[in-house]
């Protein structure tokens, strides 16, 4: 049982180059999240879905961008990497029943721009 | 003002020692309050879900004080395991969403 899976772990970006971070879960959740975490910032909210096709901004969404063409994948872009962007990333999923809140993460990601 | 806000700590507490600490939050429409436990560079885990009358899992006590708008955790017979930051989450407006304090950071030393 994989649960949230994400990819790359860790990656050294050049100021300027894009690139596609890869959040896959396999317990059938409708909501799917991206988040950064900073230090002394706690998790910030990037971008976010509801559903397969569907995406909505988050807190922080400027520099990204995001697609759910399919269920349980859900990616994140990069289109022009800056150093501001250095940070841990987080995928998160959630099931859609009432009550149960919880998310699942991944791993997560460590992303160092330069 | 930030939506959930926690005192960053860190708590430096012998084992076997009881510890507690609040997150206050500014939405008094919230819903749902979690606290979630992350270990150094690891992803944060769901710790236990509060609920209005309070609850309790093992060692771990949480509360929730809406008047007041925070809730708290209380950690009995700390364990060296327990050395971690504790993520206090509540829900926004929105309920797809949650959103994250900082962390409260925990040290029990032997």
């Amino acid at each position: 049982n994989a649960g949230v899976t994400q990819t790359p772990k860790f990656r050294v970006l050049k100021t300027g180059q894009s690139m596609t971070l890869l959040c896959a879960q396999d317990m059938n959740h409708e909501y799917m999240y991206w988040y950064r975490q900073d230090p002394g910032m706690g998790l910030r909210l990037i971008h976010y879905s509801v559903g397969e096709g569907t995406t909505a901004k988050g807190e922080v969404p400027d520099g990204y961008n995001v697609s759910r063409l399919k269920k349980q994948n859900f990616l994140l872009g990069l289109e022009s990497a800056a150093p501001s962007q250095t940070s841990v990333y987080f995928c998160a999923s959630r099931n859609y029943d009432v009550g149960d809140y919880g998310y699942t993460f991944g791993s997560g990601t460590r992303l160092t721009v330069v | 003002r930030k939506e959930v806000e926690q005192d960053p700590g860190p708590f430096n507490v012998p084992e076997g020692a009881t510890v507690a600490f609040n997150c206050t939050y500014s939405n008094s429409a919230s819903q749902s309050f979690f606290w979630y436990r992350q270990d150094c560079r690891k992803e944060p885990k769901l710790l236990m879900s509060v609920y209005s009358s309070g609850n309790e899992d093992g060692r771990f006590t949480a509360q929730l004080n809406r008047a007041s708008q925070y809730i708290s955790l209380l950690i009995r017979d700390s364990k060296l395991s327990d050395s971690a930051t504790y993520l206090c989450v509540v829900n926004t407006n929105n309920d797809y969403k949650l959103s994250f304090g900082a962390g409260t950071t925990v040290t029990v030393r032997a």
